[in-house]
């Protein structure tokens, strides 16, 4: 079946220290997305990628970069981890952009703050 | 720009119950608008989307939506609910660009036997 998977499925690390996590997807799409999702609230974006180009949300603390080397995968790097960035990390993905494309969606990974 | 509230952060019925979760949206375009099942440390889920074509919406596991321009809602409901329903709910609108959902705050639906 086509997915999207992300490893891992929770991460811990330790303040400051920095930490990488994984997208694939094999739909073949041309968007992948990252979304933050904290704790009881909505996920909210922090930057997409359409095709090679990165487009990243005016909000988006520079503590968050992002990586797609190629159409399948696309990496989210947190340099200096704080409390604060402990979450759930969503990658999804769309066919296009425009709307009304949907999104899909990976299971997640849960990343913990020590 | 658009925007969602979903109505109530937590619902609670019975097994066999109608089930209604509540959504409207602010947009200056028309809307694009989707509910998200999301269930405990797990991604979120497509149950259905409105795309500008009927008004009526059917989704997967049983539920649909009712898109109504004049209340600016977009209610979730199914006829009989499922233990296997309770998770967390999201209503979303898709952005004036098309690129980013913008999501509710979420519902949290209990489901008691």
């Amino acid at each position: 079946d086509a997915m999207v998977i992300q490893n891992p499925r929770y991460q811990v690390t330790q303040f400051g220290k920095p930490v990488t996590l994984s997208c694939s997807q094999t739909l073949n799409h041309n968007v992948m997305y990252w979304y933050q999702q904290k704790s009881s609230q909505a996920p909210k974006l922090l930057f997409h990628y359409y095709d090679k180009d990165f487009n990243n949300e005016a909000d988006t603390p520079d503590n968050f970069q992002s990586r797609r080397p190629n159409t399948s995968f696309c990496f989210l790097d947190i340099r200096s981890p704080g409390l604060g960035d402990a979450a759930m990390y969503l990658c999804a993905t769309s066919r296009d952009r425009g709307r009304p494309h949907e999104q899909y969606f990976g299971p997640g990974t849960r990343l913990t703050v020590t | 720009a658009q925007s969602v509230t979903q109505l109530g952060s937590h619902v609670s019925v019975s097994e066999g119950a109608l089930v209604l979760l509540r959504c409207n949206y602010s947009s200056s375009v028309p809307p694009y608008l989707f509910w998200y099942v999301q269930y405990p440390n797990q991604g979120l889920q497509l149950l259905l989307k409105y795309t500008s074509a009927a008004t009526l919406v059917k989704g997967i596991n049983g539920f649909e939506a009712e898109f109504k321009k004049s209340e600016t809602s977009f209610h979730l409901t199914k006829p009989s609910a499922h233990m296997s329903d309770a998770a967390e709910y999201f209503c979303a609108v898709s952005d004036q660009a098309g690129t980013a959902l913008i999501f509710g705050k979420g519902t949290t639906l209990s489901v008691s036997s």
